[in-house]
């Protein structure tokens, strides 16, 4: 069974202040990992996959197997990045249907 | 930039009625899916779609859902005796091709079961 952890429902930070999200993962195989963000009154748009190890927005996010983890990170949060983020798994030999965590609403305050 | 569109936005109706929600995949796109989300919990799939039919389903897609594409840009999600607890918002997703993974998203429909 796949399943995604993210234990913060929310969380607020001030402006220019690190913000990190936490995602947990556990899965029989090599896991797809995903981080989805939406933003008020928009569609869920994906914001970065593991595979691909790149930054967008000036979040990153590390695949640790060991850990199980997928946790996002930035350095220096904007007002700009207040949504609600998804952390999300898939395998390649179901469809890549995707897994979500509960989802983690992200306030940055001025 | 293509997107993945979904009508209605919002689709207020009585206990027991049938619904259909309607999505329009991004045109060269091959695989299909329906996830919902009651309100205040996680995204859920629902159901997954290739090449005329389903690939993959879930727990909570029972007798009383069905997905169809009838034609080259439709693809529908119909619940053919609602309950209350189907309210919920019901989004719509595709995929380009089995070499890739990023599914994309429409904007949801709200759906309101009274």
């Amino acid at each position: 069974a796949q399943r995604v952890t993210q234990p913060e429902k929310l969380l607020s930070v001030f402006k220019g202040a690190p913000v990190e999200l936490k995602c947990n993962y556990s899965y029989s195989g090599s896991p797809e990992l995903f981080w989805y963000v939406q933003y008020s009154r928009q569609r869920l748009q994906l914001l970065l996959r593991h595979i691909s190890r790149e930054s967008i927005k000036g979040f990153t996010a590390d695949l640790n197997k060991g850990e199980t983890s997928f946790h996002l990170k930035k350095p220096f949060a904007q007002e700009e990045d207040s949504a609600m983020y998804y952390c999300a798994l898939s395998g390649e030999f179901n469809d890549y249907k995707l897994s979500f965590g509960a989802g983690t609403t992200v306030t940055v305050r001025a | 930039e293509p997107e993945v569109t979904q009508t209605p936005s919002h689709q207020v109706t009585q206990m027991g009625q049938e619904v259909i929600l309607r999505c329009v995949p991004i045109s060269n796109h091959l695989y299909f899916y329906w996830y919902r989300q009651i309100l205040g919990q996680k995204v859920e799939f629902l159901v997954s779609f290739y090449n005329n039919e389903i690939s993959e389903k879930s727990e909570i897609f029972d007798d009383q859902f069905s997905v169809e594409r009838p034609d080259g840009s439709n693809f529908t999600l119909k619940i053919r005796s609602t309950k209350l607890e189907d309210s919920a918002m019901y989004f719509c997703a595709s995929r380009k091709d089995r070499g890739t993974d990023t599914q994309y998203f429409g904007p949801g429909t709200r759906l309101t079961v009274l």
